[in-house]
């Protein structure tokens, strides 16, 4: 399974934004890189997720580098309620892959009012 | 449509005792997964459902550990002879598509 890198914590200031970086330098051509947040006392909660092209939603950004061995969660205005563990996923989407989602230690996000 | 529902929330054992965790996903995800997640850590996979076809066990599931999902919906995660090492948060999840929805868990606490 390709893992991946993250830096232990961060932190922002509140309605700043927040870059939050992933390197996943042994990442296959059929694994879409994955992001998921956990609140404290919480499951983990999907965010966003992407295969080459730069993605956004309703609640972040991801930019997506070139040669995908690497990736930026984009948070625009981080609020309280985004204080939380992210983690940078990569996940086989092949017909043999089976789907799984393997975590590393993520990044703990803490937001500063 | 009410997420993923895990019960008991909590579950005290002594060691050696056995339990069942139950699992009721959204409806109609053909994938279910479980995951072991520890203090300080990020959760760990232990299996996975597509259907009622248990298609891959962590080395993590050990002989003590056996993990059903009869008719596709439901699962159960039966630890036997529990240890202290057992205890963590066990976290359950379903999926149709490229999101996993994740339910808030069973904390177990083996004295």
């Amino acid at each position: 399974d390709a893992k991946t890198t993250q830096p232990n914590s961060m932190e922002s200031n509140e309605e700043e934004p927040v870059h939050l970086p992933c390197n996943h330098s042994t990442i296959s051509g059929t694994d879409y890189i994955h992001w998921y947040r956990q609140l404290p006392s919480q499951g983990p909660e999907y965010v966003i997720h992407g295969l080459t092209s730069n993605v956004n939603n309703r609640m972040a950004s991801l930019a997506i580098a070139e040669d995908r061995k690497s990736s930026t969660l984009i948070l625009h205005r981080a609020t309280l309620r985004d204080a939380a563990v992210y983690y940078c996923i990569l996940r086989d989407f092949s017909t043999s892959g089976t789907y799984k989602y393997i975590f590393g230690t993520g990044t703990r996000l803490k937001v500063l009012a | 449509d009410t997420g993923v529902s895990q019960n008991p929330r909590h579950k005290i054992t002594k060691r050696g005792q056995n339990v069942t965790f139950r699992c009721d996903p959204i409806s109609e995800h053909n994938r279910l997964y479980w995951y072991r997640q520890t203090l300080g850590q990020g959760p760990e996979f232990l299996t996975y459902f597509q259907n009622e076809a248990q298609l891959e066990k962590s080395r993590l599931l050990s002989d003590r550990f056996s993990a059903e999902r009869p008719k596709g919906s439901f699962s159960t995660l039966e630890i036997q002879r529990t240890e202290q090492g057992d205890s963590a948060m066990y976290l359950c999840a379903s999926s149709s598509g490229n999101e996993a929805f994740f339910g808030q868990g069973t904390r177990l606490t083996v004295v």
